[in-house]
């Protein structure tokens, strides 16, 4: 049963367009939404993160949108740079359950 | 300077033998995890642990066990009962504060079955 489905799986986006990467969620009790950047042989990292008591973050280049009503959640990278080609992890978790639950990735390749 | 080291970068294990994989972290984080990661698999929960002494099976520990005798040690034994070993294996931590949290990752050990 995959509770988080994360599209599409791979993306490629020409330097300083706009990447968007959707995730749908099935567990109304999820209460907190990271995306994860994880670069070729590295462990992921943290890029941003929401919580559903607010429809949008947004820091630097990077925007979180959240749809409540519909359990979506998106990832918006503007002026996408070469720099940023690494596969992009959503994720959720509810309450003060630790697990994490992963989507399955989308693999960004941004062209110079 | 702090972080998730695990070792060795690669591991190569033959049939029947059971390896282990280290994490170690200086993070003063209470709670570690484990994960597997396959291409287009995204990243699945093999144990984790809350606490040093207590630990729990992820979505996926068959084949795997783990031992939390100390805060910032948190070692993986991949059995010979996983016949299909072969993955990424991603160490993690958090603070354990038992609210949604930041998860670090250490840089990974990649295991291969010779």
């Amino acid at each position: 049963q995959q509770q988080v489905k994360q599209s599409p799986q791979s993306l490629i986006v020409q330097k300083g367009g706009i990447s968007i990467i959707n995730c749908a969620y099935e567990n109304t009790a999820f209460d907190y939404f990271p995306w994860y950047q994880q670069f070729p042989g590295k462990g992921p990292a943290l890029l941003i993160a929401i919580r559903p008591d607010v429809s949008e973050k947004k820091e630097g280049r990077f925007t979180i949108s959240f749809n409540k009503s519909a359990k979506q959640f998106s990832l918006h990278i503007m002026d996408s740079q070469p720099g940023d080609s690494a596969t992009y992890f959503c994720a959720a978790s509810r309450g003060s359950n630790y697990k994490l639950t992963f989507g399955k990735g989308t693999l960004l390749t941004v062209n110079p | 300077d702090g972080g998730i080291t695990q070792s060795p970068k690669y591991l190569f294990r033959k049939e029947g033998q059971n390896v282990t994989l280290s994490c170690e972290q200086n993070l003063n984080h209470d709670a570690m995890y484990w994960y597997r990661q396959d291409p287009g698999q995204g990243l699945r929960l093999i144990y984790y642990s809350q606490i040093v002494n207590d630990f729990q099976k992820g979505d996926i520990a068959e084949g795997y066990s783990v031992s939390r005798e100390k805060k910032e040690s948190f070692p993986l034994t991949v059995t010979s009962a996983q016949k299909n070993p072969t993955a990424f294996y991603l160490c993690a931590s958090s603070i354990g504060t038992g609210t949604p949290e930041t998860q670090y990752f250490g840089p990974g050990t990649r295991l291969l079955v010779l």
